[in-house]
């Protein structure tokens, strides 16, 4: 059983455009969020994260939404470039610093 | 700091033999964890160490797979005997307050 599900194996976007990535986890104790992004032959790299007294928080090109009522989060990127090509994973923990449960991950594709 | 160290890089075994895959996480890092990944499920926590003791295990497949940290500085994750649905990515990080470390992975095929 999935705690934390990303339901699109892959994303196509054009340069320049928006990109938004979705996840959704099913245990309502989480309450830290991260994004995790992997290129090929290398380890998943911290992205950004979100706590949950929080519903949005900022960093350049990268955004993330968090709605707790829904159990959803977003990841938005903008604008998007070919370099940000690569599996971004969403991850979940009850306790910042313990394990963290990820989803399956979105494959992102910007074409140029 | 060299970031976490995961070797080898890549191993082919072939089905039926013991594999060990090892780690050395960041010094000064008080926990480690070893995933897996897949395509259908992506990374899957295996097992995890907090001060080099196994908190969580519930994630290890089988009894074909162990792991152990002797020391704050390596770990290892064995599998015996190995069988072709072992094949993928094993990944381990390692921790502190303020997040997350992961190496680059070992690539397993079991044929």
């Amino acid at each position: 059983d999935q705690q934390v599900k990303q339901n699109s194996p892959s994303l196509s976007v054009q340069e320049g455009r928006i990109s938004i990535l979705n996840c959704d986890y099913t245990n309502s104790m989480f309450d830290y969020f991260l994004w995790y992004k992997k290129y090929p032959a290398e380890g998943p790299t911290f992205l950004i994260s979100i706590s949950s007294i929080k519903d949005k928080n900022e960093d350049g090109r990268f955004t993330v939404f968090l709605n707790k009522s829904a159990k959803h989060l977003s990841l938005h990127i903008v604008p998007s470039q070919p370099g940000d090509s690569a599996v971004y994973f969403c991850a979940a923990s009850g306790e910042y610093g313990n394990k963290l449960v990820f989803g399956a991950g979105t494959i992102l594709r910007v074409k140029s | 700091d060299a970031g976490v160290i995961q070797s080898p890089r890549h191993e082919v075994t072939e089905m039926g033999q013991e594999v060990t895959l090892r780690c050395k996480p960041i010094s000064g890092h008080n926990s480690l964890f070893w995933y897996r990944q897949t395509m259908m499920r992506g990374l899957e926590l295996l097992i995890y160490f907090n001060n080099n003791v196994p908190i969580d295990d519930s994630g290890m497949p089988e009894d074909r797979f162990s792991a152990k940290m002797p020391n704050a500085s390596f770990s290892t994750l064995k599998i015996q005997p190995s069988e072709p649905r072992d094949s993928a990515v094993y990944f381990c990080a390692s921790s502190d307050s303020y997040g997350y470390t992961f190496g680059s992975g070992t690539r397993l095929t079991v044929v």
